[in-house]
């Protein structure tokens, strides 16, 4: 099993540049989730799918972040145009969908927009 | 809706010392809890959950939770902390709603061992 693959591992980025973030969750796993790590805000979710469906994106900041997941071995978070303060650790999470079952994490993508 | 909220944001303890961290939540209907470890420039990785089946549910690395409805609290302890013990700690909390529940962190605890 080679867990949850985020790609890339780290991203530097200008401002106003688009960025795209991707996820690869568990074979098998059909809930996947976004979070967002900074130290002053915590551990933030985004957004959730489950069967490959947007299950709720209130967490998303605004519009300029957008997530798709087209499949059920594929995910991305994007975001159009960047601000510095989108500068975090992004994290993709998947899960079997049995409501006790835990979450297996990604290694995240380190973003930093100058 | 439910949340969880980690009593101190930073914990120090000496090697060999107790380990007791914080964890409260809140839910309208009874909740399945996790810990999460986070050592750096890693993900989370799942320590422990509680599915109703036993309130003290006993994880990996020597570590164990009490869920305690009438205090609505799920501390985490370990009888003598490691210096691999030093990490980060999340608490997490999803209902029982459906299998498309979210789950919730916590604001995370720093755990630093003293040698």
């Amino acid at each position: 099993d080679a867990g949850v693959i985020q790609s890339p591992r780290h991203e530097v980025t200008e401002m106003g540049q688009e960025v795209t973030l991707r996820c690869k969750p568990i074979s098998g796993h059909n809930s996947l989730f976004w979070y967002r790590q900074t130290m002053m805000r915590g551990l933030e979710l985004l957004i959730y799918f489950n069967n490959n469906v947007p299950i709720d994106d209130s967490g998303m900041p605004e519009d300029r972040f957008s997530a798709k997941m087209p499949n059920a071995s594929f995910s991305t978070l994007k975001i159009q145009p960047s601000e510095p303060r989108d500068s975090a650790v992004y994290f993709c999470a998947s899960r079997i969908g049995t409501v006790d079952s835990p979450l297996h994490f990604g290694n995240g993508t380190r973003l930093t927009v100058t | 809706a439910q949340s969880v909220t980690q009593l101190g944001s930073h914990v120090s303890v000496s090697e060999g010392a107790l380990v007791l961290l914080r964890c409260n939540y809140s839910s309208s209907v009874p909740p399945y809890l996790f810990w999460y470890v986070q050592y750096p420039n890693q993900g989370l990785q799942l320590l422990l959950k509680y599915t109703s089946a036993a309130t003290l549910v006993k994880g990996i690395n020597g570590f164990e939770a009490e869920f305690k409805k009438s205090e609505t609290s799920f501390h985490l302890t370990k009888p003598s902390a490691h210096m691999s013990d030093a990490a980060e700690y999340f608490c997490a909390v999803s209902d029982r709603g459906s299998s498309a529940s979210k789950i919730i962190f916590g604001s995370g605890t720093r755990l630093s061992i003293r040698p």
